[in-house]
């Protein structure tokens, strides 16, 4: 069984530019969620993607945003970047809408100079 | 707003002993909750979950307790081990909506 891989594992980026951090979800499943973990906090939810289509968002602004590709791998796009976007992006899969628990992948680190 | 508070950032533990990590919670939607383990450099893991018709769920040497009317959950690692050294997160869920709201975690520390 494949676990959740994501890509790249480090990034440093400038204000302003605009970023794309991948995700390949646990083999089976269809749901892919997003996380953001500031240093010292917990994970921030993002948004979620079911079937391709955005499932729920948490308090973000819009210049994040999200792909979901038929083979359920995803894509977090980040567009004119500022420094509190600096910090651990996680990516997490589960099967359908159940409590089934998500599975974490080990995160692509940005930092925003 | 923190909605999910962990209030103890760090607990040290000798091995063999109790490890006891606390959690609490103001949204009453709330109906799911987990907790996760995070070593450095890694993902979180899911360790245990427990749904809010129940008060307690076991698994090996993870048992969790869930409190409703004081809106707080606990976790019971015993007898603790040093590979248990990690951060643990408390997080929560309401309905079917998967969004988890997480605590900002517990550094545990168990020493040989």
């Amino acid at each position: 069984e494949t676990g959740v891989t994501q890509s790249p594992t480090h990034l440093i980026k400038t204000r302003g530019q605009q970023v794309t951090l991948r995700c390949s979800s646990q083999s089976g499943h269809n749901t892919v969620s997003w996380y953001q973990q500031a240093l010292g906090q917990g994970p921030q939810f993002i948004f979620q993607y079911y079937r391709e289509e955005e499932n729920g968002r948490g308090n973000f602004p819009p210049r994040f945003s999200g792909l979901q590709f038929p083979n359920y791998s995803s894509e977090l796009n980040v567009n004119a970047l500022e420094l509190d976007d600096s910090a651990l992006y996680l990516c997490a899969s589960s099967w359908g809408h159940n409590n089934s628990p998500l599975h974490f992948g080990n995160g692509t680190r940005l930092t925003v100079t | 707003d923190q909605q999910v508070k962990q209030n103890s950032p760090s607990l040290s533990v000798q091995e063999g002993r109790i490890s006891i990590l606390n959690c609490d919670y103001t949204n009453s939607m709330f109906d799911y909750f987990l907790w996760y383990k995070k070593y450095p450099a890694e993902g979180p893991t899911f360790l245990i979950s427990i749904s809010s018709i129940k008060d307690k769920n076991e698994d090996g040497r993870f048992t969790v307790f869930l409190n409703k009317s004081a809106k707080h959950l606990s976790l019971h690692i015993v007898p603790s081990q040093p590979g248990d050294s990690a951060v643990y997160f408390c997080a929560a869920s309401a309905g079917s909506a998967r969004q988890l709201t997480f605590g900002s975690g517990t550094q545990l520390t168990v020493l040989p």
